[in-house]
């Protein structure tokens, strides 16, 4: 089954720098790969996801970046701020309707 | 956007007794509903995928007659933890695929619920 793997586990910035989170899946057949941020006690809530058909998409201070041949997608927040603090979890599944494979989540602190 | 609730928010039971959880999709039918259980301080770990009208199919190392799922209508499905013991304590959350008017299916996912088992 698919596995999803996510690099740092924790990510320390000071505001306004960039934060980049980087994750590898294993199935080749996942197409669709979004990225969630959740606060304690909170559900996850989507901030950008990325389909296999395009590279990279832009939304704002974030993107995300899709490279299928190595199996790696990453998420990059430019101009970081302090409620950007939260832990950012990449995930991948076929199509978005079925089963979603979570990483292990990066916890992010923007220090002012 | 579609809205996932469950059911009940929080809930704290002795050792031994079952707990059922409700998920519910309010504005939208879903045939699959999937839920994951997460500790604190880790990932959403999934535990199975419900499906209306036949058998949920769970991952490798849920114990499928601990965690009894049913998918009874197109908008609920219900999880109940059976038997439970402490080491069940967790935060289950449960999510439902809707599709867009492109065609494209999205999660959306429930507030969650906080199970604590004295």
């Amino acid at each position: 089954g698919e596995n999803v793997e996510q690099h740092p586990s924790t990510l320390s910035v000071q505001e306004g720098d960039s934060a980049v989170i980087k994750c590898t899946y294993s199935d080749s057949a996942s197409n669709y790969f979004p990225w969630y941020k959740q606060e304690l006690g909170k559900r996850p809530q989507l901030i950008i996801d990325i389909r296999s058909n395009v590279g990279e998409k832009k939304d704002q201070r974030i993107a995300v970046t899709l490279n299928k041949t190595a199996k790696h997608f990453s998420l990059h927040i430019t101009e970081t701020q302090p409620e950007d603090s939260a832990v950012y979890f990449c995930a991948a599944s076929i199509g978005g309707g079925f089963k979603t494979i979570f990483g292990a989540g990066t916890r992010l602190f923007v220090k002012a | 956007g579609a809205v996932v609730s469950q059911h009940p928010s929080r809930v704290i039971c002795k050792s031994g007794t079952s707990v059922k959880i409700e998920c519910r999709s309010l504005d939208f039918q879903a045939t699959t509903m999937f839920w994951y259980r997460q500790f604190p301080k880790q990932s959403l770990m999934l535990m199975a995928t419900s499906n209306e009208g036949s058998k949920a199919t769970y991952e490798q190392g849920v114990e499928k007659d601990k965690f009894l799922i049913n998918h009874a209508s197109l908008t609920l499905s219900t999880l109940t933890v059976t038997s439970a013991h402490p080491e069940d304590s967790s935060f289950y959350i449960c999510s439902a695929p809707s599709r867009s008017g492109g065609g494209t299916d999205t999660q959306y996912f429930g507030p969650g619920t906080r199970l604590t088992v004295l």
